[in-house]
């Protein structure tokens, strides 16, 4: 079974609007992690927002904020403000286990999302 | 400071030829990590290591070798290359569970 799914192939915004891509999980360990990291077309991976299992509040980072809803195994990632530098392909990470464990290095993606902005 | 540095950026391999994707990270991270990156596929685990002399498979391994002597190095081997293995290939490392990854700026590899 996919461990981390998103559904959405493709999403389109326009700019200066807010766009949520989504993310469903499935884990049966109380202790994850969920993570969204952001690949230009150049290539590069870049980390935007962090989530824990245990955490009370939904993570924020500037204009990315994570949907999380735990009981439905959600952890959406909503773009506030979309700007045209955004267009690039969206991916959706868990890492599950606790430290120490061998398991714990190991980060799960999802196929990913690809955003386009348009003017 | 540099991060996590990959080498080489780009590769063309022969069937059956062998060769080492270099990674390097001076941030003393203990997580380190592979990936490679297939269209439509997102990124998959090929090894991962928690430590100097700690490693393990990941969700990819068959067809690769990694070995973790130091902290900084994590090399991974394509012991004979094969057309299935034409990816991007991704290093990453991280200190922390709630730490984020960082990645190299990966490698495309290119197996005839």
């Amino acid at each position: 079974a996919q461990k981390i799914t998103q559904t959405q192939p493709g999403m389109f915004v326009q700019e200066k609007e807010a766009v949520t891509l989504d993310c469903t999980y499935d884990t049966s360990d109380p202790s994850y992690g969920l993570f969204w990291y952001k690949q230009p077309s150049s290539g590069e991976m870049i980390f935007l927002i962090y989530q824990g299992s245990y955490d009370q509040q939904n993570a924020t980072e500037g204009r990315y904020s994570l949907n999380f809803q735990k009981a439905r195994k959600s952890a959406n990632l909503v773009i506030s403000a979309s700007q045209l530098g955004d267009s690039a392909m969206y991916f959706c990470a868990m890492r599950e286990g606790r430290p120490g464990g061998t398991s714990y290095g190991k980060l799960t993606f999802g196929q990913g999302t690809i955003l386009t902005v348009h003017p | 400071n540099a991060g996590v540095t990959q080498t080489p950026k780009f590769q063309v391999l022969k069937t059956g030829q062998s060769m080492t994707l270099q990674c390097a990270q001076d941030m003393n991270h203990e997580y380190m990590s592979w990936y490679r990156q297939d269209p439509g596929m997102g990124l998959r685990l090929i090894h991962y290591s928690v430590g100097a002399g700690i490693t393990d498979q990941g969700e990819v391994p068959n067809g690769y070798n990694v070995s973790r002597s130091t902290t900084e190095d994590f090399p991974l081997r394509l012991l004979s290359a094969a057309p299935s293995q034409t990816s991007v290939y991704f290093c990453a490392s991280s200190r922390a569970r709630e730490s984020p990854l960082h990645f190299g700026n990966g490698t495309r590899l290119t197996v005839t």
